[in-house]
């Protein structure tokens, strides 16, 4: 079956500090979401990537989405207090059906120190 | 407010009983899953729907029930053979592709379930 894997599991990043969070896949992608879950919240959706090599900016945040549509990755910079909580990768597989399952990463969980 | 609401917030099950948590959307929307969350394990899809009247298994539906009876209405039964239920289950929800909604998942704010 689909194995997706986000690496690291855990990030402690000193304030103003740049780091990035991967997830990787084992099969060719549809596409990929990533939500962000505050503790004690819920998942709230981020951003989607679809075409390969796709690169897509919020304020801060980088999202990019590989050539062979295995893999995604998404940087912070200057880290911010804000910036705490879990990020998801979320994916739906080429040979699953588009609004069937959407199968998620174990998640990045963000740690910041002021 | 449009949204998804889910009830209870916390809910403590006995040993042999079954209990039902409730998600209710107001947004319309076709596509309505219910997702388990473990400590450091993601979330793992219990069961879906996408119409009425119709639902699948995810990858750990063993132990759960659901129903759709309801667009808006998504219930799901944790039963007595879940021998392991102490978890946060989020309920989401999206629209049918092409209606300019996208895919993505809009989630309720979750119930903590735990055994006695």
């Amino acid at each position: 079956g689909q194995q997706v894997m986000q690496i690291p599991q855990y990030q402690h990043v000193q304030e103003g500090e740049d780091f990035t969070t991967y997830c990787n896949s084992s099969t060719t992608l549809s596409n990929i979401q990533w939500y962000k879950q505050r503790p004690g919240g819920h998942p709230v959706f981020l951003i989607q990537l679809v075409k390969s090599g796709e690169v897509k900016k919020q304020k801060r945040l980088t999202f990019q989405f590989g050539e062979a549509k295995k893999n995604s990755s998404l940087h912070i910079t200057a880290t911010q207090t804000t910036d705490v909580g879990t990020y998801f990768c979320a994916v739906t597989s080429m040979t699953t059906d588009s609004w069937g399952k959407l199968q998620f990463g174990a998640g990045t969980q963000v740690v910041v120190t002021p | 407010d449009g949204g998804i609401t889910q009830s209870p917030k916390y809910l403590f099950r006995k040993e042999g009983q079954n209990v039902t948590l409730s998600c209710e959307q107001n947004l319309n929307h076709d596509a309505m899953y219910w997702y388990r969350q473990d400590p450091g394990q993601g979330l793992r899809l219990i069961y879906y729907s996408q119409i009425v009247n119709d639902f699948q298994k995810g990858d750990i539906a063993e132990g759960y029930s659901v129903s759709r009876e309801k667009k808006e209405s998504f219930p799901l039964t944790v039963t007595s053979a879940q021998k392991n239920p102490t978890a946060f289950y989020l309920c989401a929800s999206k629209p049918r592709s092409g209606t300019g909604g996208g895919e993505k998942l809009f989630f309720g704010s979750g119930t903590q379930l735990s055994v006695l």
